[in-house]
């Protein structure tokens, strides 16, 4: 099957820094999404990363505070900008592979 | 808004039992939906999928059901085992937007006890 491997795997940040989170995939895809899941709820689309343009971001996420980057087929960065205890969820990238849609392990981010 | 949601947050199942784990859509553009499996500190696994032009699949001890009448989406598992406890996720995919673009219902939380 499809891998999607993320990194860092977790981290616990301060509030008003930064964190870049990675996401690569072992198979050349068009389009790379990244998700946000906060404790205990379901997962809610930040951002579709297409190579080659600007990321489309879903409404109530803007690319100041979730900047992001899709430098190739098999690869992005997210951002989360000037952090704050509101930004502690689970981050996740995923991509529909030849397996189907698939998802990395995700980022476990605690802001303190 | 429309979303996809599920009936039941949590579930506790005696081990061996048939679980079933509810999911119900609004959006009549869904035209594909998978069933999720996240266990704690994982991200979700794909357990299976259906499109909307079937009513049924099945695979190894799981069996999609879905009710385009109603909006109504199920998963059953059978003889479910303690390694089955995990939150489960519906989500669907609609017409007319970005593929690979999911929408996620609430999940529902499968305790299975031995």
């Amino acid at each position: 099957s499809a891998v999607i491997s993320q990194k860092p795997s977790r981290d616990i940040c301060q509030r008003g820094t930064s964190l870049t989170i990675q996401c690569q995939v072992d198979s050349q895809v068009t389009m790379m999404f990244w998700y946000r899941q906060q404790p205990g709820q379901s997962l809610t689309l930040i951002a579709t990363a297409n190579q080659g343009s600007e990321a489309t971001y879903e409404s109530g996420f803007v690319i100041d505070k979730f900047p992001i980057s899709r430098p190739n087929l098999t690869f992005s960065t997210l951002t989360v900008s000037n952090m704050s205890p509101e930004d502690s969820s689970i981050y996740l990238c995923s991509a529909v592979t030849d397996y189907g849609y698939t998802f990395g392990s995700g980022t476990r981010l605690t802001v303190v | 808004g429309e979303s996809v949601g599920l009936h039941l947050p949590t579930l506790s199942v005696q081990e061996g039992d048939n679980s079933i784990i509810n999911c119900a859509y609004s959006n009549s553009a869904s035209d594909y939906f998978i069933w999720y499996k996240q266990e704690s500190g994982k991200g979700p696994q794909f357990i299976i999928d259906i499109r909307s032009n079937m009513d049924k699949r099945q695979g190894q001890r799981v069996t999609v059901l879905l009710n385009k009448t109603v909006k109504h989406l199920s998963l059953q598992i059978a003889a479910t085992q303690p390694g089955d406890s995990a939150v489960y996720f519906c989500a669907e995919n609609r017409r007319g937007s970005t593929l690979g673009r999911l929408y996620f219902g609430r999940g529902t939380q499968l305790t299975v006890w031995p």
